[in-house]
């Protein structure tokens, strides 16, 4: 089946900085999702990007399809922005996302 | 409008018990999906309820089960409770796919 890969792990920054991230796949998908988790375990849908750039405040998100890869961007980062982002995608061909699967995601720790 | 809401938000069972859990997704949404969150683990996919119906589900045993009731809420069912039950249950819903948005969990404790 699919792999989904997330790399770093691990990021500790200071709050003020950018970051980026990175999610590798192993096969060609028709949609993509980045989340991210708090600390208290919710989770958030960050983007749906198949493919292209969105933006939304200080975070975007590009989807090279081509490539087999998608990158988060956060800039300014907050300590708010804390918590585990995961990058998603379906495990079939369809266009409903019926099975996702997950990466094993990046844990952020923006220090204040 | 509300968002997908999950009960309860904790619960401790012992091994060998039951556990019911219960999702109710955004209005108008058709399709429930159930993850377990594992210490230490990602997210695994468990099961896609649609229209009523079980349409596809992860590498769990018989153990974990469910339904979808016809107002579009589901429940898991987990039954003779192991240890590594122990987890954070994520249910998701999404109308005919595109986004799936997630509710705040329950977390299962097993002793």
């Amino acid at each position: 089946g699919i792999q989904v890969e997330q790399s770093p792990p691990d990021l500790i920054l200071q709050e003020g900085a950018n970051s980026t991230l990175r999610c590798n796949f192993s096969d060609s998908v028709n949609n993509l999702q980045w989340f991210h988790q708090n600390p208290w375990g919710q989770l958030i849908n960050l983007f749906y990007i198949p493919s292209g750039t969105k933006q939304n405040g200080r975070l975007s998100a590009t989807t090279v399809a081509t490539e087999r890869y998608s990158l988060l961007y956060i800039s300014s980062s907050q300590t708010t922005d804390s918590g585990v982002y995961f990058c998603a995608v379906p495990s079939g061909k369809m266009n409903r996302d019926d099975k996702i699967i997950f990466g094993k995601g990046t844990r952020l720790h923006i220090l204040p | 409008e509300a968002g997908v809401t999950q009960s309860p938000t904790h619960l401790i069972k012992t091994r060998g018990q039951q556990a019911t859990l219960r999702c109710s997704p955004i209005s108008g949404h058709t399709s429930v999906y159930w993850y377990q969150q594992a210490l230490g683990l990602g997210l695994q996919f468990l099961l896609w309820y649609d229209e009523g119906e079980e349409r596809n589900r992860g590498n769990f045993p018989p153990r974990f089960s469910g339904r979808q009731f016809p107002n579009y809420s589901s429940e898991l069912n987990v039954n003779a409770l192991e240890l590594e039950d122990s987890a954070l249950y994520l249910c998701a819903s999404s109308l005919r796919g595109v986004t799936q948005y997630f509710g705040p969990g329950t977390r299962l404790t097993v002793l």
